[in-house]
Formats: C-alpha cells, structure tokens, sequence
C-alpha cells in the first residue's frame, strides 16, 4: 500500500472556525491532490500540487487553500469554515498526469469533517 | 472535456461473472480509460487502464470497443469483496485533466 497518511481523521469544528487537513506521503511522488466527497457528487476535485509550492485550482476550490513547503505534506485549509463543507475529504498522490501507468492515484484513508 | 456514462448500480451473484459498462462517445485519442473502486468506507483504488487493446490484471479485465466510444470492466468471478462503487475515468495524456469521477456504479454481490 501506499505511504498516504491523513490527519485529523475526524474533526468536529464550529461555523467560522479556522481548519487545516494535513495529508502526508512517504512515496516522493511529485502531485498531490485533495478531493471531497458528498452525498451524489462522487468526487471533487479541490486542489492539486505539482511540486513543492506549486499549486492550482480545481473543480470546487472556493472557500479553501492550500500549501506545499515541503514534497512530502499538503496541507488543506478552509480559512472559515462553513456547514457546506462538512464532506469525507481524501488526499491522493500520484508520479504524473499523463494517463499512462504512472499516472495512478493512490488515495489516503479519508478525513472526516462536520461544520456545525 | 470527456467524460463517461455508467449505471448508477448493478447487481451480481457470487462467484458469477460481472460486466460493468461504461460509455465515452466522446473520447478523443489521446484519452486513457481507467477505472478505480471505492469500497465502504475506503479511498478509491486503482483497478486497471487502457488505451485501445484489452488488458489483463490480477483484479480484473478491461475491454474496449474496436471504436474506443464504450468499454467494460470485467470481474471474472465476483466476491463479497468486490462491493463497491466502480469508477470509469478518462485521463487526458498531456493535458494533465482533472479525475472527473462522477458517481460510478455501485456493485451489489449477492452471496
């Protein structure tokens, strides 16, 4: 199995609140990603890195930032957190994004976050 | 950009072949089709991708259409195991275009 690790794993917090998600990888694979995942939504793409401070927006990135200072953390933060982001949010990882073999994400456990 | 049509859900009896289809009549011909599965509770996991042939893992079969507009998952024996949402994307070579999962079929296994 990959080397995907994410912190908290459950996180109860309070409209307006600061959060951040720490996802960490022990592969050195260049991309990371972070996803949510509703309810008849599938997934979503919110963020993704390319390297080591290098980012760009996704699908459904309002209300949420992201950083890379090191190649092996991405950290997800939702400066204000709203109830319309309680979702599962899950970290992937892959070595490019070329469609070929070594374009497979392989995804972390999964962060569960509700705003109440 | 492409994207994909699949049952919302499909059941199987145990141990019995399943065809899980998926239709991209837009694909172009640089477009990779993968599947991944997400079991409960689980992350998404890569099953297996092609890009015109069939292909062959240890999880599963992958078939395509001579046409490259449809293709099916094939699980050659079905356990309970294999409950899960089942996930046909399609990945862009050069282009680097976002995993648009949609929401899969979710495969029932009847014991």
């Amino acid at each position: 199995d990959a080397g995907i690790t994410q912190s908290p794993r459950h996180k109860v917090t309070e409209t307006g609140t600061p959060v951040t998600l720490r996802c960490h990888q022990t592969e050195n694979h260049r991309y990371m990603y972070w996803y949510r995942q509703d309810p008849g939504h599938g997934l979503r793409l919110i963020h993704y890195s390319y390297g080591v401070k290098d980012t760009d927006k996704g699908e459904v990135s309002d209300g949420y930032s992201v950083s890379r200072s090191k190649t092996e953390d991405f950290l997800l933060t939702l400066e204000s957190a709203t109830s319309s982001q309680t979702s599962v949010y899950f970290c992937a990882i892959s070595e490019s994004r070329d469609g070929t073999s070594t374009d497979t994400q392989y995804f972390g456990p999964g962060t569960r976050l509700t705003v109440l | 950009d492409a994207k994909t049509t699949q049952p919302n859900s499909m059941e199987s009896n145990e141990e019995e072949p399943v065809h899980l289809p998926c239709n991209h009549s837009t694909i172009s011909g640089t477009d990779y089709i993968h599947w991944y599965r997400q079991l409960p509770s689980q992350g998404p996991e890569y099953v297996i991708h092609g890009l015109t042939s069939n292909v062959n893992n240890r999880m599963a079969s992958l078939a395509i259409a001579e046409d490259r507009k449809s293709s099916t998952l094939i699980l050659h024996r079905a356990t309970l195991r294999d409950a899960a949402v089942y996930y046909c994307i399609l990945r862009d070579v050069g282009t680097g275009n976002q995993f648009y999962f949609g929401t899969g079929t979710s495969l029932t296994v009847i014991p």
